[in-house]
């Protein structure tokens, strides 16, 4: 089955805590991207990769950082949590970057 | 302007009705329309695609204006799983961006 997956889907950690949100996907996709989603806000682009080995910062990048070696990888890396990236993360993939994207399930994290 | 701005709703509609979405986007240059859909804190879903010739699929009908530069969605004979929030997604110098989405909710 064509997927995206994510791991966590459910993560309680406490400040500081360096944790890694793992996305994986089967279709060979060349673009893969992560968001995060807060009431009032939206989606909101964290961190997006055009192709292995590539990587670019989205709107919101401040206490992210990605890695991209293998074309099916792209973990989250929260180096030092804090609270207020305490929200609802979305890995997404797609053949291209302006075709349609195919989400994981979602991780939900909370910083206390 | 903001690049892409929805109506955020909530739109409360009678089984059966139709109800229609609009979204408006800022760049001019954006090329790639669509039209996605969300239920409560879950991943969002690709509804369909958004052609300059617009482009039907059952129910739902989307539609593109760039001289105006907006785009709509339609859905006929609305059904009780209908309700969730219906996301506008347009190209844009930088990866897609989502709107913050319309709230539909379709009352028995």
């Amino acid at each position: 089955e064509a997927q995206v997956t994510q791991n966590p889907r459910y993560l309680i950690t406490v400040t500081g805590k360096k944790l890694t949100v793992t996305c994986s996907q089967n279709m060979n996709h060349e673009y893969m991207s992560w968001y995060r989603q807060d009431p009032g806000l939206g989606l909101r682009q964290i961190y997006y990769s055009m192709n292995v080995e590539v990587t670019d910062k989205g709107d919101v990048p401040e206490g992210y950082k990605v890695s991209r070696k293998e074309k099916r990888n792209f973990p989250l890396i929260l180096e030092s949590p804090s609270p207020n990236q305490t929200s609802l993360y979305f890995c997404a993939s797609s053949f291209k970057w302006d075709y349609g994207y195919t989400f994981g399930s979602g991780t939900r994290l909370t910083v206390v | 302007r903001k690049e892409v701005e929805q109506d955020p709703g909530p739109f409360n509609v009678p089984e059966g009705a139709t109800v229609a979405f609009n979204c408006t986007y800022s760049n001019s240059a954006s090329q790639s329309f669509f039209w996605y859909r969300q239920d409560c804190r879950k991943e969002p879903k690709l509804l369909m695609s958004v052609y300059s010739s617009g482009n039907e699929d059952g129910r739902f009908t989307a539609q593109l204006n760039r001289a105006s530069q907006y785009i709509s969605l339609l859905i006929r004979d609305s059904k009780l799983s209908d309700s969730a929030t219906y996301l506008c997604v347009v190209s844009g110098n930088t990866p897609l961006v989502f709107g913050k989405g319309t709230r539909l909710s379709v009352i028995a």
